[in-house]
C-alpha cells in the first residue's frame, strides 16, 4: 500500500522559514516525481512546484509564486522528499500535500503551515 | 500558464441522479494530460480519471472522464452518498501544472 507521511508543519512568523518532509513507502521512491501541491483556507487546489526522478534528470519546477523562496528536494536514501520554504508569506499558509507521480496519482494527508505574527 | 474553469461552481443533485461536470481548458491540452479527482473536507484528495478518460485503480464505473483539446467533462451516472464532494481537474502536460477551481456537488 502507497502511503506519504508529512510532517515539519506548524506556525511561522512572516519571513521565516520552515522545511517539510514527506516520507514515502510501498513504492519505488527513486522512481517517483515528487510534487508538492497546497490549499489555502477557502481556496482551491494550488500546484507548488515537483522534483523528477534521477532517472529524469532530478530537475525540479515550481509555481511562479514559490520561485526563488521554495527549494524542493530528494533523497532516495531515505525515500523522503523536501520542501524547503524560505522568506515566508502570509499568503503562504495552507495545508499543504505532498503526490506522487505526473498526474499526481497518491497524496499524503498533508500538513498546516500557518505564516502570522 | 493553462487555465482551468470548472462549471457549474455548485451542483445540488440527489443520491441515484446523474452528475455531469465541466472543465475548460484556456489553450489545447496536449495529448489530453488531464486528471480528475475528488476532495472531501479532512481527506486527501483521490485521483479519479487520468488521460481524460482512463479510471485510476479501484474507481467505481459509475465515474466516466470524457473529452479532448479544451472540453472535457466528468459524468458520475448514478450518484452514490459518497459521492457527494468537491471534484478538481487538472492539467499535467504543461508546467506549471494548473488545477480547476473545483465544482462542489451538493446533496439536493
Amino acid at each position: 500500500e502507497v502511503q506519504l507521511v508529512e510532517s515539519g508543519g506548524g506556525l511561522v512568523k512572516p519571513g521565516g522559514s520552515l522545511r517539510l518532509s514527506c516520507a514515502g513507502s510501498g513504492f519505488t521512491f527513486s522512481n517517483a516525481w515528487m510534487n508538492w501541491v497546497r490549499q489555502a483556507p477557502e481556496k482551491g487546489l494550488e500546484w507548488v512546484g515537483r522534483i523528477k526522478s534521477k532517472a529524469n534528470g532530478g530537475t525540479t519546477d515550481y509555481a511562479a509564486p514559490v520561485k526563488g523562496r521554495f527549494t524542493i528536494s530528494r533523497d532516495d536514501s531515505k525515500n523522503t522528499a523536501y520542501l524547503q520554504m524560505n522568506s515566508l508569506k502570509t499568503e503562504d499558509t495552507a495545508m499543504y500535500y505532498c503526490t506522487t507521480g505526473w498526474y499526481l496519482d497518491y497524496w499524503g494527508q498533508g500538513i498546516l503551515v500557518t505564516v502570522s505574527s | 500558464e493553462i487555465v482551468l474553469t470548472q462549471s457549474p461552481a455548485t451542483l445540488s443533485l440527489s443520491p441515484g441522479e446523474r452528475a455531469t461536470l465541466s472543465c475548460g481548458a484556456s489553450q489545447s491540452l496536449s495529448s489530453s494530460y488531464l486528471a480528475w479527482y475528488q476532495h472531501k473536507a479532512g481527506q486527501a484528495p483521490r485521483l479519479l480519471i487520468y488521460g481524460a478518460s482512463s479510471r485510476a485503480t479501484g474507481i467505481p464505473d459509475r465515474f466516466s472522464g470524457s473529452g479532448s483539446g479544451t472540453d472535457f467533462t466528468l459524468t458520475i451516472s448514478r450518484l452514490e452518498p459518497e459521492d457527494f464532494a468537491v471534484y478538481f481537474c487538472l492539467q499535467y502536460g504543461t508546467s506549471p501544472l494548473t488545477f480547476g477551481g473545483g465544482t462542489k456537488v451538493e446533496i439536493k
